[in-house]
């Protein structure tokens, strides 16, 4: 069984639609998260979430809304598309958010690749 | 905000030679992972390091953490075509990952 799963792997779309992204764990981790990794493979964290609450939320555009219906699952919903969100989205999860200890390893899912046309 | 620089950004090595690659912060880090990306592929968690002066080895990977908490390193001992890949350095609080260093072997 895949530890982090995420769908779809592609995508692609018309700018000013809209589209979500499905991530699932099955590891019992508490924390989730989502990360855009651009073209020149910069790795960057978008949101994460603990125990259905937010707790990073970096400078990213209100057009992308996390939502988590339970700890398994995080899902990104992005809103009017554009150019610029063209990119790899990595869901990944950890035991738990910071610390010290193994519980703050991640782990990440195959990844989704979004085009915007 | 903290940054956790990462350097070099890319490395072509030939097949058999080292490699390193090296992640700083102006502030102390807390803990410092190391992933490994493959090409078209997702991160993998290789290891953390927590203490000062902590030396780890997997195989031919040996990684460093500096004795002030502010640096780190990955070195890699006869370069192995599966070694290709884009290596990342992450400060675990607040969570930063470095900019990676992509490396290239040529058989």
């Amino acid at each position: 069984d895949t530890a982090v799963s995420q769908t779809p792997k592609y995508l692609v779309t018309q700018m000013g639609n809209d589209k979500s992204i499905k991530c699932e764990q099955n590891l019992g981790h508490d924390t989730m998260y989502w990360y855009k990794q651009d073209s020149k493979k910069f790795l960057k964290i978008m949101f994460s979430y603990n125990n259905k609450e937010l707790i990073i939320n970096e400078t990213v555009p209100n057009r992308f809304s996390p939502k988590s219906p339970d700890k398994a699952h995080l899902n990104l919903h992005i809103n009017s598309l554009e150019l610029g969100d063209s990119a790899v989205y990595f869901c990944a999860s950890s035991q738990a958010e910071g610390g010290r200890g193994a519980k703050n390893i991640q782990y990440f899912g195959a990844g989704t690749r979004l085009s915007v046309l | 905000g903290q940054q956790v620089m990462q350097i070099p950004q890319y490395q072509h090595v030939q097949e058999g030679e080292d490699f390193t690659t090296y992640c700083n912060s102006s502030t102390t880090l807390s803990n410092i992972q190391w992933y490994k990306q493959r090409p078209g592929g997702h991160p993998v968690f290789l290891i953390q390091l927590v203490k000062s002066g902590e030396v780890k080895k997997q195989k031919r990977l040996t990684f460093q953490f500096g004795e002030a908490k502010k640096n780190s390193s990955l070195h890699i001992t006869a370069t192995q075509t599966t070694d290709v890949g884009t290596y990342f350095c992450a400060d675990v609080t607040p969570l930063v990952f470095g900019k990676g260093t992509r490396l290239s072997v040529i058989a």
